[in-house]
């Protein structure tokens, strides 16, 4: 089976400092990939998605950047970080297509 | 694009009643349906799932029923439980990435 290992857990930045969340996926090869960020209101937000090394899509543009430079790691970054974007940032992983996301514990970011 | 809309926001019953949350979806090609349950500070873990060529899925006190004709799915929790209190998204997707809902916070009272 797949899980999906997510770190930090919690995380407080200042404004403008840069940001580098790392996600790694065990028991998959070649899983698709997904960065959501979820704030207060509970709604998932797709941020990014890749299908292979290299390859990323931008589901909104923003402050925020994703590389995957390994078949099971997924990186979501900033140069920059704003107050907005504080948040609960969410790596999830699929195994095929529709088998369903499996989902990291999470990294809670405040920037302050 | 997809567009799934899920009610309701929040719901409250006592325990041992039933829970029920519904989806509609606007993409009549989507053909995949699963439910995530999130607990407080943590990632949502998928709970069930079910395909469009299924009107009705079973695992324990969890089901899901789909109506392709009406573009709609529901989630049914039978003998509710405190530890059932989370927050429930359902999605929809074709061949692309998951649409969910925007959640219902699912709260059991003793």
């Amino acid at each position: 089976s797949q899980t999906i290992h997510q770190w930090p857990a919690t995380l407080v930045q200042p404004v403008g400092s840069p940001l580098s969340l790392e996600c790694t996926v065990e028991g998959t090869s070649n899983p698709n990939l997904y960065w959501y960020r979820q704030a207060a209101g509970r709604g998932l937000q797709l941020l990014f998605y890749s299908v292979g090394i290299g390859q990323i899509s931008s589901e909104v543009p923003q402050n925020l950047s994703a590389s995957r430079p390994q078949d099971r790691q997924f990186i979501l970054s900033s140069k920059k970080l704003l107050l907005s974007d504080s948040g609960f940032y969410l790596c999830a992983g699929e195994p095929g297509t529709h088998y369903g996301y499996t989902f990291g514990s999470g990294t809670r970011l405040t920037v302050v | 694009g997809e567009n799934v809309e899920q009610h309701p926001s929040t719901l409250s019953v006592q325990e041992g009643d039933s829970a029920v949350i519904k989806c509609t979806y606007s993409d009549s090609a989507s053909n995949y349906f699963p439910w995530y349950k999130q607990e407080l500070g943590k990632g949502p873990q998928l709970i069930i799932d079910i395909r469009s060529n299924v009107g009705e899925k079973k695992d324990q006190r969890i089901a899901v029923t789909l109506n392709k004709t009406a573009k709609h799915f529901s989630l049914h929790i039978t003998e509710t439980q405190p530890e059932d209190s989370a927050v429930y998204f359902c999605a929809a997707t074709s061949y692309s990435t998951l649409t969910f809902g925007k959640g219902t916070m699912l709260l059991v009272s003793p």
